[in-house]
């Protein structure tokens, strides 16, 4: 395993529009989170799945904003109705809560979302 | 609600200098953890040194070490013999060490430059 994986890469979409992102986090990891990144700024945190359970979610994550973690391995961003505010970097991190120590959140690439 | 703040946006040091990047933290929490993490130009975000609230002494990993002022709020990174290597985006983070919040807390970064 080479560490978190997330697809796509990239993508455009014109305003209104639905998007789907999707993250492989290491294999063995049980905790996933969703951040957020505009430029200029450092991640905001989304969301957070222990297995397949949403423990906690942002205020920045609207109604148009949902994610899944079914049977606890990937995880699915969906945004509906897109609108320019939207575009940013997508990062998502996974941790294993199996550690000695501080549970270390190993970050996946990044999609970037740009909305037209 | 946590806070963090990286005053400086920008630095630079030449190559085998020494450069220290500051962050200073809000919270009325007296457990929580304290990370660097390093982002390179379109690359993934990695970990660069972790501290614990409750240990007294300055972490060190290599060339990094940081100087935590619990009652200051203050952690900041030192990078001894800078290398072209080092280049990239800084944040600083915070996470609480009470149970049930995982989320990281981000400053909006620090890009740093090493001239040759």
């Amino acid at each position: 395993d080479t560490g978190v994986s997330q697809d796509p890469r990239h993508k455009i979409t014109k305003r209104g529009q639905n998007v789907t992102f999707r993250c492989d986090p290491i294999s063995e990891h049980n905790r996933l989170y969703w951040y957020r990144q505009t430029l200029g700024q450092g991640p905001e945190f989304l969301t957070y799945f222990q297995n397949e359970a949403q423990l906690e979610k942002s205020r920045l994550l609207s109604d148009r904003f949902s994610a899944e973690r079914p049977k606890g391995s990937f995880s699915t961003l969906e945004i509906q109705r897109t609108e320019q505010g939207d575009s940013a970097m997508y990062l998502c991190a996974s941790s294993s809560e199996d550690r000695a120590f501080v549970n270390e959140q190993f970050f996946g690439p990044g999609t970037r979302l740009t909305v037209l | 609600a946590q806070t963090v703040t990286q005053s400086q946006p920008e630095m630079s040091v030449q190559e085998a200098e020494t450069v220290t990047l500051s962050c200073t933290y809000d919270t009325s929490e007296s457990d929580y953890y304290l990370f660097w993490y390093k982002q390179p130009p379109s690359r993934q975000m990695i970990l660069v040194i972790r501290q614990e609230a409750y240990k007294q002494q300055n972490a060190t990993e290599n060339r990094f070490s940081v100087n935590f002022q619990k009652a200051a709020k203050s952690f900041s990174l030192k990078i001894s013999d800078s290398q072209l290597g080092d280049a990239a985006m800084y944040f600083c983070a915070y996470r609480s060490a009470l149970g049930g919040s995982e989320k990281l807390v981000f400053g909006k970064g620090t890009k740093l430059t090493v001239n040759p």
